[in-house]
Order: C-alpha cells, then structure tokens, then sequence
C-alpha cells in the first residue's frame, strides 16, 4: 500500500516569514494530493489540494507543488500569521477514484511575533 | 449541520470491556472510513467500506472490527478494549478528492 512520510514534525517561523512542509510517497498511481489543517481539538480540514496533472497549484497565501519524478509534494505558507499556528497533514491516495487517503505523520506549525 | 456526526464525543471504557464508535453521514457517500490519530503517527487507517453491507481492512485493523448496516452509518467496534486503544478516533466520508469530509471525532481512554 501507500506510505507518506511527512517532514518535518516540529516548526517555528516568525510571524510574516515563510513555512515550507514537505511530503515524499511510494506508489507512482498516486494521483490526489491534499493538504489539511487542524486546529487544536477540531477535525482535519482541507486547505488545498493538487492532482497528478498539475506541478504547482496557489490560493491566496498557500502554495502546493507536484514532483511526480522525485514523488515528491510540498506545502508553502507564505507571510504566515499566527492564525497559521497548526497542525498540517498532508495526504495521498493510490486509487482510481481518489478515495481511501493515506496521511502523512502531521507537522505542528507555530508561527511567533 | 455537520454531514459527519460521531457519538460519542467522548468515552471513557475498562480494559477488556466492549466499546462501539458511531458514525452518521448525510452526504450521501458511498464510502466511508474510520481513522486514529495517535501523536507522531498522523492518521492511519483501521476500517473502510464502500457500501452498505461492506467492509475492508485498512493499515491497522487488529483488534478492531466495522459495521456498515445501511448507507449512512458505519461503526467501530472494540470487542476487548486495551489500553493501547486510547486513542482519537475520526469517521470520515467521501467518493475521494476534495469531498472528504470527518467527524469531529471521538476521543476514546480506556483504563
């Protein structure tokens, strides 16, 4: 099956500069690629996602990129806030209809003054 | 409203005892999926289904068993609690892509 490793576990940025996540997968069918957000006590929510047929994907302040060859993805937060302060998780799935995620082990994000 | 309801919020359970996790979803998802959440471990994946009347193992689903009965619910269920089951647990629905959707999750100890 598919496996996600997620790095790295702990992040510190400072308020107004850059948090970079980065995420590697094993099976090359991946296709769907989604990242999400969970605040402390809450569920996981979607922020951003990216399919197979793309290599970078933006809204607003997030940035999502795509390396097939390397099976590599990542996730940008730029001019971060404190309301960025998070767990993030990102996630794959291997099947044709893009059910049945396989998630990543979650970076805590703390963005300070 | 939530599409994915979990019950209970919380539950405390003996070791050995027998705990079912519920889950309800309006969506109208053929699948559904019962996930834990453990520090360091991310969420991983115990029970899947794809339909009423089925059920697939996940990554870990020792010690667990699932029931889906009818389109809208899909349960967990702990025969013998241990207490390495303490856990967060998240129901989620969704054909895939960005319609996944969770629970607000079930916040099991067991003693």
């Amino acid at each position: 099956g598919e496996q996600v490793e997620q790095l790295p576990s702990i992040l510190r940025v400072q308020e107004r500069s850059s948090a970079s996540i980065n995420c590697t997968y094993e099976n090359s069918a991946s296709n769907y690629f989604p990242w999400y957000k969970q605040e402390p006590g809450e569920n996981p929510k979607l922020i951003i996602d990216i399919r197979s047929n793309m290599e970078r994907k933006q809204i607003q302040g997030l940035i999502v990129l795509l390396d097939k060859k390397a099976k590599r993805f990542s996730l940008h937060i730029t001019d971060t806030q404190p309301a960025d302060s998070a767990m993030y998780f990102c996630a794959a799935s291997a099947s044709s209809s893009f059910s049945k995620l396989v998630f990543g082990q979650g970076t805590s994000l703390s963005v300070v003054p | 409203e939530a599409a994915v309801t979990q019950s209970p919020r919380n539950k405390v359970a003996v070791t050995g005892g027998k705990v079912t996790l519920s889950c309800n979803q309006t969506n109208n998802h053929n699948n559904m999926y019962w996930y834990r959440q453990d520090t360091g471990h991310g969420l991983r994946l115990i029970h899947y289904s794809y339909g009423a009347g089925s059920t697939e193992k996940g990554d870990i689903p020792d010690g667990y068993k699932a029931s889906r009965p009818s389109q809208e619910n899909f349960s967990l269920i702990l025969e013998l609690a241990t207490p390495s089951q303490t856990s967060v647990y998240f129901c989620a629905s969704g054909e895939g892509g960005p319609d996944y959707t969770f629970g607000s999750g079930t916040r099991l100890l067991v003693i």
